[in-house]
């Protein structure tokens, strides 16, 4: 089966500016997840979409983070305006369990978008 | 300027050898545990579960033991390789929309 599809791989910015992460997950994945990751730490988990609507944002700085999944399967995050600490590897996920449904809840995840605020 | 990162854990095995990764971990009602590999400019990797029923499970190479006594996950990795070069999360799960909490991670590397 096809993988975890990320878009772009790498992105320099300057502060203030804007940027957008595309994301396609396994097909028939029903959970998305957007996490960042910043170098020499574990992810964070930004938000989490059970198909289209949202599970969990509380770690999402919505000042300057959006992100959506109109239709259930693809997903875009954004990022307006960017700070520099914003620069990490936004990675994105999937998984095909919902929430509630019994054993491990394993994620699939893309290769991520690396992302260099200036 | 000057660069301030946080330094992880780091494992130095030579090849052969078997690798013994730890992990603590904090929320007793947990009640399933990932481990998972990341390498250099990719995405984490879900390498084994167990469940906190079980205290033990095998997979090809690799074994997770967890007690539960003292919260404490390890992978133990058999015959190392070159290949197994990367940083390795565990990972716990709890609650009814099954959030991952994760930890710090582990940097192995194996020599040659």
């Amino acid at each position: 089966e096809a993988g975890v599809a990320q878009s772009p791989r790498y992105k320099i910015i300057e502060k203030r500016q804007s940027v957008a992460f595309w994301c396609n997950p396994i097909s028939g994945h029903a959970t998305l997840y957007w996490y960042q990751q910043i170098l020499g730490q574990g992810p964070k988990l930004l938000i989490q979409f059970q198909n289209n609507g949202v599970v969990d944002d509380s770690q999402l700085p919505k000042d300057r983070f959006s992100a959506e999944r109109l239709k259930g399967v693809d997903s875009t995050l954004k990022i307006q305006p960017a700070k520099l600490e914003d620069s990490a590897v936004y990675l994105c996920a999937s998984s095909f369990r919902n929430g509630g449904t019994a054993g491990a809840n394993v994620l699939t995840f893309g290769a991520g978008s690396r992302l260099t605020v200036l | 300027g000057e660069s301030v990162g946080l330094h992880l854990p780091t494992l130095s095995v030579q090849e052969g050898d078997n690798s013994i990764i730890n992990c603590a971990y904090s929320n007793s009602a947990s009640d399933y545990f990932i481990w998972y590999k990341q390498e250099s400019g990719k995405g984490p990797q879900f390498i084994i579960d167990i469940r906190s029923n079980m205290d033990k499970r095998q997979g090809q190479r690799v074994t997770v033991l967890l007690n539960k006594t003292v919260k404490h996950l390890s992978l133990q990795i058999a015959a190392t390789q070159p290949g197994d070069s990367a940083v390795y999360f565990c990972a716990e799960g709890a609650g009814n929309n099954r959030k991952l909490i994760w930890g710090l991670g582990t940097s192995l590397a194996v020599n040659p």
